[in-house]
């Protein structure tokens, strides 16, 4: 049983778009990380969010933790071919203890 | 600065045959994981550790060991490989908020 939802499990948009990607969830974590993976690589850290309600801002990406902590979303602006990858939400059961992941989100972004 | 290192990158076993997927991380972590990836089901949490001589099972652990002799490694036994164990296989350390992965180790079993 996975722990962690997101949707759209796959997503194909025109270089320009914007795309929000969801991951929910039943759990209420400590904390809730996105990841991005490249093929033959390892998933590496985008942004950690802690507090419900919070809001982080990387560049172009935009990253939300619900306000019960069980959910969060990941928006896109102007996407570009570079956000090409799998986005993963993860969720810390109890600080620095018990991450799971998500189902995955694969982007493709076409120029 | 190496990270989490694992090995090997790629394994092809026979059904029935043992083999151990290791796993060193050189920042001190007191946490450490095992994921195997497998398409359309993100990362599943095998086993975990949150310290030396500390172990315990995530969602998937049938069919794996795992130990935590020191603080830097974190071994990933298959006593008895299955095919249904083909996958990609992470390791990953980490603190409060954040993990560190390893390339990965692609498994064939046969």
């Amino acid at each position: 049983t996975q722990l962690l939802e997101q949707s759209p499990q796959f997503l194909s948009i025109q270089e320009g778009e914007n795309l929000t990607v969801y991951c929910n969830s039943s759990s209420v974590f400590s904390s809730l990380q996105w990841y991005r993976q490249e093929p033959g690589e390892g998933p590496v850290l985008l942004v950690t969010v802690v507090t419900g309600g919070e809001v982080k801002k990387l560049k172009r990406l935009t990253f939300q933790f619900g306000d019960a902590r069980k959910d969060s979303s990941l928006h896109i602006t102007a996407a570009q071919p570079g956000d090409t990858g799998l986005y993963l939400c993860a969720g810390e059961s109890t600080p620095g203890n018990q991450f799971y992941f998500g189902t995955g989100t694969s982007l493709t972004v076409i120029p | 600065n190496a990270g989490v290192t694992q090995t090997p990158k790629f394994q092809v076993l026979k059904t029935g045959q043992s083999m151990t997927l290791q796993c060193a991380q050189d920042m001190n972590h007191e946490y450490m994981s095992w994921y195997r990836q497998d398409p359309g089901m993100g990362l599943r949490l095998i086993h975990y550790s949150v310290g030396a001589g500390i172990t315990d099972q995530g969602e998937v652990p049938n069919g794996y060991n795992v130990s935590r002799s020191t603080t830097e490694d974190f071994p990933l036994r298959l006593l008895s490989a299955a095919p249904s164990q083909t996958s990609v296989y992470f390791c990953a350390s980490g603190s409060t908020g954040e993990l560190f992965f390893g390339e990965g180790s692609r498994l064939t079993v046969l």
